[in-house]
């Protein structure tokens, strides 16, 4: 199994529907981010989870929010969804202390149409 | 405050050699090197973490000018699995675990 698994890969929804996607990852790790990818503009921190109790807005945080369920999971939903929300989503752990960077998962395609 | 990475694309054929740069206008604590091949997630490469410091593995190697806040990524020798896109992710003090990546330098690689 991956260390860090997204569902779903792809998603085609509607603008204005509600829509979450889910993360989650068997690193052990406390630390959790959810990243956007755009053409040309690399990857955009929308929010980031340091515990379960502990959540932080990102560069791009507007039109989203998440939820922190568990150490382990880690969910970002787009309220409305609008057509400009149409990205490839990843979702991050880390634990720098050991040396190591981030761990990706395999990231959400989303289509707002 | 997004790092700036240059050059934004690179073509070689295999065996040539290739240097990726990231600058930041804001004092670094930290910066990563990553590789997304197309369709993939991004993979970690190596981190460094102090001035002058350089690291490398194979034959990827990296350096980070602290007082510049200028890192480069060295590719010697490239192999065609060298290909894909390559970001830098800067970390701004010390345990805040939080990278803002650059735009990415794409790299082919032709036999």
């Amino acid at each position: 199994d991956a260390d860090v698994t997204q569902t779903p890969r792809n998603r085609i929804t509607k603008t204005g529907k509600r829509i979450m996607l889910e993360c989650s990852q068997t690193k052990g790790h406390d630390r959790m981010y959810w990243y956007r990818q755009d053409p040309g503009l690399g990857l955009r921190l929308i929010y980031y989870s340091f515990d379960v109790k502990d959540i932080n807005k990102g560069e791009i945080s507007d039109g989203y929010s998440v939820s922190r369920q568990a150490q382990a999971k880690f969910s970002l939903s787009l309220e409305s969804a609008i057509p400009n929300q149409t990205a490839l989503y990843f979702c991050a752990t880390s634990d720098f202390t050991q040396g190591h960077g981030y761990t990706f998962g395999s990231g959400t395609r989303l289509t707002v149409v | 405050q997004q790092p700036v990475q240059s050059p934004q694309a690179v073509i070689l054929r295999e065996g040539e050699d290739a240097v990726i740069n990231c600058s930041s206008s804001k004092a670094l604590y930290s910066v990563h090197w990553y590789r997304q091949k197309h369709g993939e997630a991004p993979v970690f490469l190596m981190i460094l973490l102090k001035g002058g410091e350089q690291k490398g593995h194979d034959k990827i190697s990296a350096s980070f000018n602290e007082k510049k806040q200028q890192s480069s990524l060295y590719l010697t020798a490239s192999q065609l699995s060298y290909s894909g896109t390559y970001f830098c992710g800067t970390e701004k003090s010390k345990n805040t675990d939080k990278l803002i990546f650059g735009t990415g330098t794409r790299l082919q690689v032709f036999p």
